[in-house]
């Protein structure tokens, strides 16, 4: 079965230093997303990302965050300057869809992110 | 508007209970709900979905119940088994929209006693 694959499952960084985080979507999906789930607290949308532009994004993704598509298999999420808020378990999540239908989105295992 | 509101925030059932699980919406542009559930350590799993044109929809001893004029849907699960202890979550979304987001509810720790 098609899985949503993330590297790596738990990243340790210090204040202020910058991290990546990696996602390799499901093949034929269109459709991209970074979640985030601060620990003991629901899924929190962050940012959605359609034909290689930002389609959507939340207060939280502030000018700190930025996703790519670099070479048409991996999402990135870079969060340029870490703070200890930061700290929280990101999902990445794809769907597929053609023009405006929407299908299911299936999600990652997650990245811990520990700030320190 | 944005908000989907869950409840109750934990669940203690016994082993062939039955596991009750509400939410709420506000926002009429919602047009899709899914459930997910969520073991620890790992990313939301779809468990089953439905869409307002009908009131129930059933897959195994999973129940999604909707209510569209009183803007609410629940979860029943039947026969609940310790296997199912889990963090459930209700979801929303608007199908009709760009950027396909999902909101979701606060999650329900559900503990099914063996």
């Amino acid at each position: 079965e098609p899985e949503v694959t993330q590297t790596p499952s738990h990243q340790v960084t210090q204040m202020g230093q910058e991290v990546i985080l990696r996602c390799v979507p499901i093949s034929n999906h269109l459709y991209f997303y970074w979640y985030r789930q601060i620990l003991g607290q629901k899924v929190e949308f962050l940012v959605s990302f359609y034909n290689n532009e930002i389609s959507e994004k939340s207060e939280i993704f502030d000018d700190q965050f930025s996703v790519e598509r670099p070479d048409g298999s991996n999402f990135t999420l870079k969060i340029r300057s870490t703070k200890l808020e930061d700290s929280a378990m990101y999902f990445c999540a794809s769907s597929g869809g053609t023009g405006v239908r929407y299908t299911e989105a299936f999600f990652g295992q997650g990245t811990r992110l520990t700030v320190v | 508007q944005q908000q989907v509101k869950q409840s109750p925030q934990s669940l203690i059932v016994q082993k062939g209970g039955i596991s009750i699980i509400n939410c709420a919406y506000e926002n009429t542009a919602f047009d899709y709900f899914p459930w997910y559930q969520q073991f620890p350590g790992k990313g939301p799993a779809l468990l089953i979905a439905i869409r307002p044109d009908v009131s129930e929809k059933k897959e195994g001893r999973f129940t999604i119940s909707f209510n569209k004029s009183a803007k609410q849907f629940s979860l029943h699960i039947m026969d609940s088994q310790p296997g199912d202890s889990a963090t459930y979550f209700c979801a929303a979304l608007n199908s009709g929209g760009s950027n396909y987001k999902l909101t979701f509810g606060k999650g329900t720790l559900l503990t099914v006693n063996p």
